[in-house]
C-alpha cells in the first residue's frame, strides 16, 4: 500500500465548530486531493494541491480550506462545520499522469 | 458539474458474465482512469489510458477510449462474485485536477 495515512478515522462533531481532518504521506508525491463521497454522488473534489503552498479549489469547495505547508501533509479544515458537512472523506496522493492513490478515509458526523 | 458520468448506475450479472460499464466525460483530459471500491473500503486504482491510447488490457480488464465522442468503456471478462463493488472512472484534465463519476454498482450473482 501506498504511504498515505488519513486522521482521525472517525469523528463526530457539533454544528459551528471547526474541524481539521489531516492527510499525510511519505511517497513523496507532488498532488494530494481532497474528496468527499456521499451516496448519490460519488467523489467529488473539495480542493487539492499541487506543491507546496500551492492548492486550488475543486467542485465543492464551500465551507472548507486547506493547507500544506509540507510535502508530506495536507489539512482539510471545516471552519464552521455544517450538518451538510456530514460525509466520508477521502484523500488521494498522485504524480501528474499517473494513478492516485487513497487513504482509508475518515467518517465524520455533524451534529 | 461532474466530469465523468457513469452508465449503467447499477448492474446485475449472472457470474461468469461479462460487464461493461460506460463513461463519458466533457472537456480534453490527459488521462483518463478506472478505480474499485469495496463497500465502505477506500478506492482502488484498476487501470489507466492515456489520451493517445485507443485500447489497453489488464487482466480479465479491457479499457477502450474514443476521444472523439469523450467515451471510455470498462469490461470485466468471466465475472467473479470479488468482482461485487462499485466502479468510478475518473479523468485527469490538462490542469491535472482528477475529477470522479458517479460510480457503477455492480453485482455479481451466483
Amino acid at each position: 500500500d501506498a504511504g498515505i495515512t488519513q486522521s482521525p478515522r472517525h469523528k463526530v462533531t457539533e454544528t459551528g465548530t471547526p474541524v481539521t481532518l489531516r492527510c499525510h504521506q511519505t511517497e513523496n508525491h507532488r498532488y494530494m486531493y481532497w474528496y468527499r463521497q456521499d451516496p448519490g454522488h460519488g467523489l467529488r473534489l473539495i480542493h487539492y494541491s499541487y506543491g507546496v503552498k500551492d492548492t486550488d479549489k475543486g467542485e465543492v469547495s464551500d465551507g472548507y480550506s486547506v493547507s500544506r505547508s509540507k510535502t508530506e501533509d495536507f489539512l482539510l479544515t471545516l471552519e464552521s462545520a455544517t450538518s451538510s458537512q456530514t460525509s466520508v472523506y477521502f484523500c488521494a496522493i498522485s504524480h501528474s499522469g499517473t494513478e492516485a492513490f487513497f487513504g482509508q478515509g475518515t467518517r465524520l458526523t455533524v451534529v | 458539474s461532474q466530469q465523468g458520468e457513469e452508465d449503467p448506475q447499477a448492474l446485475s450479472i449472472q457470474e461468469g458474465e461479462n460487464a461493461t460499464m460506460n463513461c463519458s466525460y466533457k472537456t480534453s483530459i490527459n488521462n483518463l482512469q478506472w478505480y474499485r471500491q469495496n463497500s465502505g473500503r477506500g478506492l482502488v486504482h484498476l487501470i489507466l489510458i492515456r489520451s493517445n491510447e485507443r485500447e489497453k488490457h489488464s487482466g480479465r480488464l479491457r479499457v477502450t477510449l474514443d476521444t472523439s465522442k469523450k467515451s471510455s468503456s470498462l469490461l470485466i471478462t468471466a465475472s467473479r462474485a470479488a468482482d461485487t463493488a462499485s466502479y468510478f472512472c475518473a479523468t485527469e484534465g490538462i490542469d491535472d485536477k482528477i475529477i470522479f463519476g458517479k460510480g457503477t454498482r455492480l453485482h455479481i450473482l451466483p
